[in-house]
This record gives structure tokens, C-alpha cells and sequence, in this order.
């Protein structure tokens, strides 16, 4: 079996640089989310896919970030002109459907350092 | 505003402690309230509670959900050093989406 897959694990850039992180669901998950979490703190929210069509984006997210899901099963994230400020965690998560009993599959996430 | 506040923040215990980290939640509409353990880095589920009064056990975890006072408690028994990890509570409400709480990070010592 296997689970969600992130690459790379750590990213070190230097601000102003562009960063591109991809994430492989479990093969029949049809969703699939972006959470950023910082240190101390629960995953915020940063967009989901329902196979390639992107629902959902949180209106906090800066439009320097972009995710793509092309073909429905990988996804990427790309964060333009890094700044210090996202440094943080990148996690990616699939699901298999939705509603109430919806469970997420988590990766082990993208560490990034913005120097 | 949708929130979860986890409580206590940090717990330290001995080993063979019994240990109760609490999630309470405001929520538009609740659907669902998850818990997830994050060891290093992914976070893997542990249970979903939907209906209050129900407990939902797995080996030494249990957990229950109190839908009239807004909270849900994470039991862990006879606590054992691998039990150490970030417990993090989430809950879903009108929009489906999840709001997590920040986790009560659990240290255990043998």
C-alpha cells in the first residue's frame, strides 16, 4: 500500500527565489488538499482538487501560490517570490469522496526554509 | 467564526499515566469532529465522532463527543513512550471544510 507521497521532504531557497513541491495521492482518491502548518499550530487550509477541477482556494492564500492537478492524480504547488513568511510545512492529503465520514491520508510534507 | 481550541497545550506524563486532552469547538453546522496523532510528520487518523455519547475505542485511545457543551475528549491508558506525538482535533461544519485546533503535544518519559 502505498500512501501519500510529498517531494521533495526539505526545500532550503533564498527569498525572491520560486519553489515548486508535488504530491502523489493514493491512487484512488479522487480529493485531494493543501495544508500549511507552522510550528505549534494545527494545518490551515490552502486549497483542495476534486479529481482536476480546483473547488476550493482560502481567500487568505496570496496569489504567489498556485497548485495544479493536471490529470487528477499528482498535484503540484508552486510558491512565486518566496518570502520569510512561508516558511512553514507544506502538507498535501487525500480522500477517498466526501461529506460527513470524509477521512484525509496525509503525506509527510515539504519542510521550507526561506532564507 | 468557526474555531477549535485543543487544551492543555503540552502535557508531560510518566509512562503508565493515564493522560485526557480535550478539543472544544465553535462550529457553523457541525458535521464531524476528528482526531489525528502527528508523530514527525504526517498526521494519522485516529477516530471520527459524529453522534454525542458514543465512545469510539481503539487499544489503550478512546474518545467521546459531547455535542450539548461543544467539546470532545482523547483518553489514552496506561500511556507508553510511543505515545508521544502531536494529538490534533479538527471538525467539519456547513462547508465541509476542516478547522483544526493547534494539537496538545503529549511527552511521555519512561
Amino acid at each position: 500500500d502505498t500512501g501519500v507521497s510529498q517531494d521533495p521532504r526539505h526545500k532550503i531557497t533564498k527569498r525572491g527565489q520560486n519553489v515548486t513541491f508535488r504530491c502523489d495521492p493514493i491512487s484512488e482518491h479522487n480529493r485531494l488538499y493543501w495544508y500549511r502548518q507552522t510550528l505549534g499550530q494545527g494545518p490551515e487550509f490552502l486549497t483542495y482538487f476534486q479529481n482536476e477541477a480546483q473547488l476550493e482556494k482560502s481567500r487568505l492564500l496570496s496569489d504567489r501560490f498556485s497548485a495544479e492537478r493536471p490529470k487528477g492524480s499528482f498535484s503540484t504547488l508552486e510558491i512565486q517570490r518566496t518570502e520569510q513568511g512561508d516558511s512553514a510545512m507544506y502538507l498535501c492529503a487525500s480522500s477517498l469522496g466526501a461529506g460527513i465520514n470524509e477521512k484525509l491520508f496525509f503525506g509527510s510534507g515539504t519542510q521550507l526554509s526561506v532564507l | 467564526e468557526d474555531k477549535v481550541v485543543q487544551s492543555p497545550l503540552s502535557l508531560v506524563v510518566h509512562e503508565g499515566d493515564t493522560v485526557t486532552l480535550n478539543c472544544s469547538y465553535e462550529v457553523t453546522n457541525f458535521r464531524s469532529l476528528l482526531w489525528y496523532k502527528q508523530e514527525k510528520k504526517a498526521p494519522t487518523f485516529l477516530f471520527m465522532l459524529t453522534s454525542s455519547g458514543i465512545e469510539k475505542k481503539s487499544g489503550r485511545l478512546s474518545s467521546i463527543l459531547d455535542k450539548k457543551e461543544l467539546f470532545s475528549i482523547l483518553n489514552i491508558t496506561a500511556t507508553q513512550t510511543g505515545d508521544s506525538a502531536i494529538y490534533l482535533c479538527a471538525t467539519r461544519g456547513s462547508n465541509y471544510q476542516l478547522i483544526w485546533g493547534a494539537g496538545t503535544k503529549l511527552i511521555i518519559k519512561p
